[in-house]
């Protein structure tokens, strides 16, 4: 089974920190994402990876970034915490392009709440 | 610009009956990929079903089937024989050709009541 882990299901950051958020695949997966999940919007991509060192934006890369130097891991900043980026954030991973029916698997969440 | 509508917030269901929940979409694109995940309370996002678009089959897996109405551009997530483990909130996504980028739904709070 893939499994996708993420540091911390739960982090209370004060405004102005920075802020790592961790996950790692076990899949030797290509590609991983992150989304933030808010009530009444879905999930929406902040960034991806679909290889070691390589990042594409996603619809809303501002005030994130993200690192990815080796191929399970995939790390997302926030360089200075803001409320508005009080949020669930989902990690996945999956199989590179190509095929398009390959699936992204989820991690469990880290729900993060910035004061 | 690619989207997904979920135009019921919040369902509700008795154990062992039938519930359809709504999807909408909109592209302009011939080759796409329809997906229903589910996010069961504090648990993680799994994949409940998907269906290619140049399939007219309706995709089916066990007790959850799709009603897929390309032209309509609908994909409705059909569960039959519901039981309390399927209370949980569902995503209707969507993925043109090779794309990395899948968009979701709002989401549909589904509850199973005994």
């Amino acid at each position: 089974d893939v499994k996708v882990t993420q540091s911390s299901r739960y982090l209370v950051k004060r405004t102005g920190e920075k802020v790592f958020l961790e996950c790692v695949q076990d899949m030797d997966h290509e590609n991983m994402f992150w989304y933030r999940q808010d009530p009444g919007l879905g999930l929406r991509l902040i960034y991806f990876s679909y290889d070691v060192k390589m990042k594409e934006k996603g619809d809303i890369p501002e005030g994130y970034s993200v690192s990815r130097e080796k191929k399970e891991r995939f790390s997302l900043i926030l360089e200075s915490a803001s409320t508005n980026q009080t949020s669930m954030y989902l990690c996945a991973s999956s199989l590179p392009r190509g095929g398009g029916t390959d699936t992204q698997y989820f991690g469990p969440g880290t729900r993060l709440t910035v004061l | 610009a690619q989207t997904v509508t979920q135009s019921q917030p919040e369902m509700s269901v008795q154990e062992a009956e039938t519930v359809t929940l709504s999807c909408t979409y909109d592209t302009s694109e011939n080759n796409y990929y329809l997906f229903w995940y589910k996010q069961p309370p504090s648990r993680q996002m799994i994949l409940v079903i998907r269906q290619e678009a140049y399939k007219q089959q309706n995709a089916t897996e066990n007790r959850f089937s799709v009603n897929f109405q390309k032209a309509a551009k609908s994909f409705s997530l059909k569960i039959s024989d519901s039981q309390l483990g399927d209370t949980a909130m569902y995503f209707c996504a969507f993925r043109v050709g090779d794309n990395n980028d899948m968009r979701f739904g709002a989401g549909t709070r589904l509850t199973v009541k005994p």
